[in-house]
């Protein structure tokens, strides 16, 4: 049972180099949603989408894109990285019947130098 | 002021013990509750929701008082696995669920 699986696990970058996280999802999950964690934080919401081919931002949205080309996969990307996207990042999902219970990735440890 | 506040701890407490965590949040508008378990560097997971009424699974029990603003998660009789951070979910609207900074919990022998 993958459930979702985010890849890669872990990844250093220079300032300003760009990257892609992929989020897979095999449940048939409508919801899909990138998260980042932060020491003192809590996650907070990036972006999400509700369905194929759509997207919408979340709370911290500023220097990242997404696309939801297909339904079992949500990309995040990075265009310029900037050393405050140094984070671990989550991506999750959910089905449409269920607000609360979300099923995480694994999570991507992201180093930006 | 963060919109979901909890005591970052660390509890540390034996095992058998009870242990209460708090929780506030700021919206009053928020529509639903949940506590998620996250063990260290892995990923959160579904531990309870929390019901107006208060609920129990087990050794755990979730209040919430909607007036006060304020969840709990009770655990009773702590095992060593239990041992792990302890987030505090609210649900503002359908896709907006902000998440507490998280309490860590230790249970030793």
């Amino acid at each position: 049972n993958a459930g979702v699986t985010q890849t890669p696990k872990f990844r250093v970058l220079k300032t300003g180099q760009s990257m892609t996280l992929l989020c897979a999802q095999d449940m048939n999950h409508e919801y899909m949603y990138w998260y980042r964690q932060d020491p003192g934080m809590g996650l907070r919401l990036i972006h999400y989408s509700v369905g194929e081919g759509t997207t919408a931002k979340g709370e911290v949205p500023d220097g990242y894109n997404v696309s939801r080309l297909k339904k079992q996969n949500f990309l995040l990307g990075l265009e310029s990285a900037a050393p405050s996207q140094t984070s671990v990042y989550f991506c999750a999902s959910r089905p449409g019947t269920s607000v609360g219970k979300l099923f995480f990735g694994s999570g991507t440890q992201l180093s930006v130098l | 002021r963060k919109e979901v506040e909890q005591d970052p701890g660390p509890f540390n407490v034996p095992e058998g013990a009870t242990v209460a965590f708090n929780c506030t949040y700021s919206n009053s508008a928020s529509q639903s509750f949940f506590w998620y378990r996250q063990d260290c560097r892995k990923e959160p997971k579904l531990l309870m929701s929390v019901y107006s009424s208060g609920n129990e699974d087990g050794r755990f029990t979730a209040q919430l008082n909607r007036a006060s603003q304020y969840i709990s998660l009770l655990i009773r009789d702590s095992k060593l696995s239990d041992s792990a951070t302890y987030l505090c979910v609210v649900n503002r609207w359908d896709n907006d669920m902000r998440f507490g900074a998280g309490t860590r919990l230790t249970v030793k022998p």
